[in-house]
């Protein structure tokens, strides 16, 4: 069964703590995304990653670090840093950022609270 | 960079009713508009796109219509139901100077369909 797998689906965080998102796909698509969505915010890019070992910032960078040791998995982490973390994550995929046409694929979402 | 502004942010109609939902855009070389479904808690997912080329594109209920040159894009659903509830989240795509697709979104609108 393919697709975009994030977990946890919901996530507490203490205030100065780092937490880690899970996204992982078994879609073998190269390009993957980090959303936040904020009511009334739409979708806000965070990072992005064309390829493997390579990562770019999007709008919202701060605050918030990736990796992309793997083609599957793009995790996303939300450091002490960041000072209004609560929001729900979303991660997405592309099979080829080259491709205009190409449908993204959503994964079902994080929602991270701050407690 | 590119900038999406969707309105309204909520429609609410009676089933059967037509539903528009409009969207503007500023960068002129952006060239995909995909529209995404968004049911409670669920993950977005694509409805219909359009590529900069064509000026409308219908899928049964659901059109989109394109104005390349006042750069605006709107999606026209018709007889509604009940079911076409759901935050619709407009979006725009074009390449960054490194050749990388960004996909960004508009704010969404909330659509309420009552029987």
């Amino acid at each position: 069964d393919g697709g975009i797998t994030q977990s946890p689906k919901y996530l507490f965080r203490k205030e100065g703590q780092n937490v880690t998102l899970s996204c992982e796909q078994n879609l073998n698509h190269d390009a993957m995304y980090w959303y936040r969505q904020d009511p009334g915010q739409g979708l806000r890019l965070i990072y992005y990653s064309q390829i493997v070992n390579d990562f770019q910032k999007g709008d919202i960078a701060e605050g918030y670090s990736v990796s992309r040791e793997k083609k599957e998995s793009f995790p996303l982490t939300v450091t002490s840093a960041q000072k209004n973390p609560t929001a729900f994550y979303l991660c997405a995929s592309l099979r080829d950022h080259r491709v205009l046409s190409t449908e993204a694929f959503f994964g079902q979402g994080t929602r991270l609270t701050v407690v | 960079g590119e900038n999406v502004e969707q309105h309204p942010s909520t429609l609410s109609v009676q089933e059967g009713d037509s539903a528009v939902i409009k969207c503007t855009y500023s960068d002129s070389a952006s060239n995909y508009f995909p529209w995404y479904k968004q049911e409670l808690g669920k993950r977005p997912q694509l409805i219909i796109d359009i590529r900069s080329n064509v000026g409308e594109k219908k899928d049964q209920r659901i059109a989109v219509t394109l104005n390349k040159t006042a750069k605006h894009f709107s999606l026209h659903i018709t007889e509604t139901q009940p079911e076409d509830s759901a935050v619709y989240f407009c979006a725009a795509r074009g390449l960054t100077n490194t050749g990388f697709q960004k996909l960004v979104f508009g704010t969404g609108t909330r659509l309420l369909v009552s029987p």
